[in-house]
């Protein structure tokens, strides 16, 4: 596709339950960032992926969230047993490595994730 | 550690006049930084970026930027102001030598009134 694009773009879920988010980047950029957004506030580094290894997951908030990502394909974040203050918009941007667009992000439409 | 500072929550400027949006960092290497533009209902979207190279960086829709390395700040302007320029700046920094995180300001919205 044109961009990078997230599914589901809306999620609300029960207490405890656990929610699956994707991300499918930029054909070609290697490198994937999921961020979080909570409501007014700027973004909270989560994860980066190059490749399908992921050399900085110091962002995951605990370990009921993890990611994964096949090739330099399309990446899931997990998050197991929700909980109220998970709620927020969880983006996702993908980059190339090298050349001029080296480290400029493209950011999906996010999933905004809410938790009853 | 990586630290970004935007000290305003909130910017108004008349249409026409210059704006500017203040950004300061800290890293403890050479930074890479960054501004991004969120408009309502709208993904973030790049708008320029410093790497190496000239301090003036310019940008998408008449945006510039100055890298001060003295000053380790990163200031987003524009020359004149346009209503459709309303939306929410987020200045990013990247600390090249030591790793991948990227960590973003907490946003400044801006007003601009016709």
């Amino acid at each position: 596709g044109a961009g990078v694009s997230q599914s589901p773009s809306n999620k609300v879920t029960e207490k405890g339950k656990d929610v699956e988010l994707r991300c499918d980047p930029i054909s070609g950029h290697t490198a994937l960032y999921w961020y979080r957004q909570r409501l007014g506030q700027g973004l909270e580094f989560l994860i980066y992926f190059q490749g399908n290894s992921a050399p900085d997951k110091s962002g995951l908030p605990s370990d009921r969230f993890s990611a994964e990502r096949t090739g330099e394909s399309v990446s899931t974040l997990t998050i197991q047993r929700t909980q109220q203050e998970d709620s927020a918009v969880y983006l996702c941007a993908s980059s190339s490595i090298g050349g001029p667009s080296t480290d400029t992000q493209y950011f999906g439409p996010g999933t905004r994730l809410t938790v009853l | 550690a990586q630290s970004v500072a935007q000290p305003e929550d909130q910017v108004n400027v008349a249409e026409g006049n210059p704006l500017t949006v203040k950004c300061t960092y800290s890293v403890s290497g050479n930074p890479y930084l960054f501004w991004y533009v969120q408009y309502p209902n709208r993904g973030l979207q790049f708008l320029l970026k410093y790497i190496t190279g000239d301090n003036l960086v310019k940008g998408s829709y008449g945006f510039e930027a100055e890298f001060n390395k003295s000053q380790t700040s990163f200031h987003l302007k524009k020359p004149s102001a346009l209503v459709s320029d309303s939306a929410l700046y987020f200045c990013a920094v990247r600390d090249h030598t030591g790793g991948f995180k990227t960590i973003f300001g907490a946003g400044t919205r801006l007003f601009v009134k016709a």
